[in-house]
């Protein structure tokens, strides 16, 4: 079955300590992205990724680092937790050809950080 | 600064009370035009892609349509099952040559039966 899977579903950590959130793909996509979703703020955009050790930031990458080692998985790393960054996380993907923004969507990652 | 205004924030309808959607955008170097429905607690679930003025696209119950400036959903008799948060997001060049997603607030959809 074709998905995005994202570990783990849920989180509950402390401020400062660093934690990776993963992201994996069997679809062969060359795009992936992180964002956030929070109440009256929508979804934001972190970081994305046009293929292999390619990464760019997206609309609120600070606090935040990625890495794209291989084609399906796309860590999200905070390296110091803090607060304002308790939020719901998305892990997309998508094919890069004219559709290229039909993304996959994984099935979120809550993280609440104390 | 590239923005997406999504209207109205929430929308109750009647089963069978057809309506519309609406998402506003300005952007630089439109690629294209995106509508996810997403359901509480779920990540969004692609619907349609527009590319140009005057394309439509239509999937059981949506019809999404484009102009230069927004894209209306139409969502004709729907049905409880239809409710959910309905997002749109633009295709935009950045720039630095590349291109990122832009989501808009979205639309809470409610149909009561």
């Amino acid at each position: 079955e074709a998905q995005v899977t994202q570990n783990p579903r849920y989180l509950i950590t402390v401020t400062g300590k660093k934690l990776t959130v993963t992201c994996s793909q069997n679809m062969n996509h060359e795009y992936m992205s992180w964002y956030r979703q929070d109440p009256g703020l929508g979804l934001r955009q972190i970081y994305y990724s046009m293929n292999v050790e390619v990464t760019d930031k997206g609309d609120v990458p600070e606090g935040y680092k990625v890495s794209r080692k291989e084609k399906r998985n796309f860590p999200l790393i905070l390296e110091s937790p803090s607060p304002n960054q308790t939020s719901l996380y998305f892990c997309a993907s998508s094919p890069l050809r004219r559709s290229s923004y039909e993304q996959y969507f994984g099935p979120g990652t809550r993280l609440t950080v104390t | 600064e590239d923005q997406v205004t999504q209207s109205p924030e929430a929308l109750r309808l009647q089963e069978g009370e057809s309506s519309s959607l609406n998402c506003s955008y300005t952007v630089s170097g439109l690629r294209g035009l995106f509508w996810y429905r997403q359901d509480p607690g779920k990540g969004p679930e692609f619907l349609f892609t527009l590319y140009s003025a005057g394309e439509e696209k239509e999937k059981e119950r949506l019809k999404a349509t484009l102009t230069k400036k927004e894209s209306f959903l139409h969502i004709t008799a729907p049905k409880p099952e239809d409710s959910a948060t309905y997002l749109c997001a633009v295709q935009a060049l950045t720039q630095g040559g590349s291109e990122k997603l832009v989501f808009g607030k979205g639309t809470k959809l409610t149909v009561n039966p």
